[in-house]
């Protein structure tokens, strides 16, 4: 089985702390991947990495940086938080092979408030 | 600008009847679609896939239909199961790219 795992469940910061959420996965996927889930606004995605060392913006990438300097783990760092950044964060891996091979495996969610 | 869309928040279907689904997509470069399952306090779990090239997969209880042309796709639960209440996300994306664009999700409540 696939196991994607995340550093914290729950997290609390306040406003203006920078903050690393860690993501590890255990298969040996090539991309790994950050979204953020709100509620009515479904999962968007932050950023996302289809190999070490490379990265990509999503659709709101603003206010987050990553870093992939290893296959198996992907960060996400708020180098500022702020109060609109209070969500649940989602970590996903996938092989990376083109088609519906590629399915996208998550870890259970960091719920990070920010005060 | 929402290309997936999942125009029901939510849907309450009594135990042992169908339960229907419903995601819109607008960008007709998807030709690979996915549901995704997602408990409280979890995160998302693949469900079923269906490629563009076909127009129904079946796994178990789960079937998803994919009408092209309307730009549309539903996943049927049937029966339903108090165990099925979650959040359903409906997700495509292009096939050469690992990028998956979600809907904003249906709340499904299964009820005795």
């Amino acid at each position: 089985d696939v196991k994607v795992t995340q550093s914290s469940r729950y997290l609390v910061k306040r406003t203006g702390e920078k903050v690393f959420l860690e993501c590890v996965q255990d298969m040996d996927h090539e991309n790994m991947f950050w979204y953020r889930q709100d509620p009515g606004l479904g999962l968007r995605l932050i950023y996302f990495s289809y190999d070490v060392k490379m990265k990509e913006k999503g659709d709101i990438p603003e206010g987050y940086s990553v870093s992939r300097e290893k296959k198996e783990r992907f960060s996400l760092i708020l180098e500022s938080a702020s109060t609109n950044q209070t969500s649940m964060y989602l970590c996903a891996s996938s092989t990376g092979l083109a088609g519906d091979t590629d399915t996208q495996y998550f870890g259970p969610g960091t719920r990070l408030t920010v005060l | 600008d929402q290309q997936v869309k999942q125009n029901s928040p939510s849907l309450s279907v009594q135990e042992g009847r169908i339960s229907i689904l419903n995601c819109d997509y607008t960008n007709s470069m998807f030709d690979y679609f996915l549901w995704y399952k997602k408990y409280p306090a979890e995160g998302p779990t693949f469900l079923i896939s269906i490629s563009s090239i076909k127009d129904k997969n079946e796994d178990g209880r789960f079937t998803v239909f994919l009408n092209k042309s309307a730009k549309h796709l539903s996943l049927h639960i049937v029966p339903s199961q108090p165990g099925d209440s979650a959040v359903y996300f409906c997700a495509a994306h292009t096939g050469t790219a690992s990028k998956l664009t979600f809907g904003t999700g249906t709340r499904l409540q299964v009820t005795l």
